[in-house]
């Protein structure tokens, strides 16, 4: 089976960063992804990671560290609109996605 | 191009009813996914099928729950007998062929189940 872990709650000020640590333990494993859903909406994709490293993209960076089964979000710059929960989900061999309970996030003033 | 389409968006339901839940893939999409949310929970994974083809249902129920993909058409999401611990949001993804894509998610469909 597999076991993704994630902080339930961050808060942070607007401009500021913030980082979502995400920790796994899989039988299989191809890719881990970052998602963010406003509530009541769907999942949007932010990020992939399949090789370890930084990937850069805008305001939001992803890391992964496959050996130690790790994952980071890092947001910049937060802004109000950003304030959502955000889902880390790693795929397995089928293509299919787990995900964990999701980060909720909120930007305060 | 048009997302990921479902249909209702809202369904109601009342205990022992069937609910039939739609999704249109994004064209061009073979894959098909269908996850469930529960209120303040993440997505849970329940069935992955490819046209006329279920791949992997670890995740469906035993009992009550069905899932297809045909040939033509949308896949569907069916659940019998419905019981108030089915009323969720049911989010539907599609992906192209190869594995290394992103999973696209439509805009779900939340059942109340009274």
């Amino acid at each position: 089976g597999q076991n993704i872990d994630q902080p339930t709650e961050m808060t942070a000020t607007e401009g500021a960063i913030v980082q979502i640590n995400c920790t796994y333990q899989t039988s299989g494993f191809n890719g881990l992804f970052w998602y963010q859903q406003h509530a009541g909406e769907a999942p949007t994709f932010l990020s992939y990671n399949v090789l370890d490293g930084l990937e850069e993209k805008g305001r939001f960076s992803s890391f992964l560290s496959r050996s130690k089964g790790y994952s980071y979000l890092l947001l910049k710059e937060l802004q109000m609109k950003d304030s959502a929960s955000y889902l880390c989900a790693v795929k397995d061999s089928w293509g299919k996605l787990q995900f964990g309970a999701g980060t909720q996030v909120v930007v305060t003033p | 191009n048009a997302g990921v389409m479902q249909n209702p968006r809202h369904l109601v339901r009342r205990r022992g009813q069937e609910a039939r839940l739609r999704c249109s893939p994004m064209k061009g999409h073979s894959h098909v996914y269908w996850y469930r949310q529960l209120p303040e929970e993440g997505l849970k994974f329940m069935v992955y099928l490819q046209k006329e083809n279920i791949i992997d249902e670890s995740g469906m129920p035993k009992e009550r729950f069905s899932a297809e993909f045909p040939k033509e058409g949308p896949s569907i999401l069916r659940i019998q007998q419905v019981v108030r611990g089915d009323s969720a949001a049911y989010f539907c993804a599609s992906s192209p062929p190869r594995q290394t894509y992103e999973q696209y998610f439509g805009p779900g469909t939340r059942l109340t189940v009274t």
